[in-house]
């Protein structure tokens, strides 16, 4: 079965701190991704990642970096997080062609 | 630009009755689209996608989607809700690097 996971399902974060979210798939998948989920606001992407080391800017890449330094696992940094940053991440993978995208359960990250 | 637009914000169905989700989509070429449903605090579950063929295409938990290209549309379809299907499902087109998903709409369901 096809698997994504990411680290934790819940995060406290205080102010300014910073904050790595893990995300690692099984499926050899060139691509991975990094979405943010805020009510009414749908899917926002905030990176992606073609091939290892490599990364594209998405909708919302503001104070988020991220790291690909294995094929399997990519890594979302909030540098120095922030209450508007609260909000649920979405890692997702893909391969390289037209096809659909796996997600994993979710990261629900509070900043207080 | 590419662009996916759910109708309905919300829908209340009672258990046993139809469903019809609206999913209209702009894209430049031959679209790839997907629905998936998302359970409240999880990730998203792919329920069926279209790439090209039968217009009909038939998903899992007894969903089916329909590919209307003259109304750049695809509406999923259950002919018998259960209550377990309340959640928030999202159209979405593209594929590979490039997913657009549309806002979502949220189902329930009364018993």
């Amino acid at each position: 079965d096809v698997k994504v996971t990411q680290s934790s399902r819940y995060l406290v974060k205080r102010t300014g701190e910073k904050v790595f979210l893990e995300c690692v798939q099984d499926m050899d998948h060139e691509n991975m991704f990094w979405y943010r989920q805020d009510p009414g606001l749908g899917l926002r992407l905030i990176y992606f990642s073609y091939d290892v080391k490599m990364k594209e800017k998405g909708d919302i890449p503001e104070g988020y970096s991220v790291s690909r330094e294995k094929k399997e696992r990519f890594s979302l940094i909030l540098e120095s997080a922030s209450t508007n940053q609260t909000s649920m991440y979405l890692c997702a993978s893909s391969y390289r062609g037209y096809t659909e995208a796996f997600f994993g359960q979710g990261t629900r990250l509070t900043v207080v | 630009a590419q662009s996916v637009t759910q109708p309905d914000i919300h829908i209340t169905v009672s258990e046993g009755a139809s469903l019809e989700l609206r999913c209209n989509y702009s894209y430049g070429a031959t679209p790839y689209l997907f629905w998936y449903v998302q359970s409240p605090g999880q990730g998203l579950q792919l329920l069926l996608k279209y790439f090209s063929g039968d217009t009909l295409v038939q998903g899992i938990k007894g969903f089916e989607a329909e590919f209307k290209r003259s109304q750049s549309s695809f509406n999923l379809r259950k002919p018998s809700v259960h209550w377990s299907d309340a959640a928030e499902y999202f159209c979405a087109v593209g594929g590979g690097q490039n997913f657009v998903f549309g806002p979502g709409t949220r189902l329930s369901v009364l018993p």
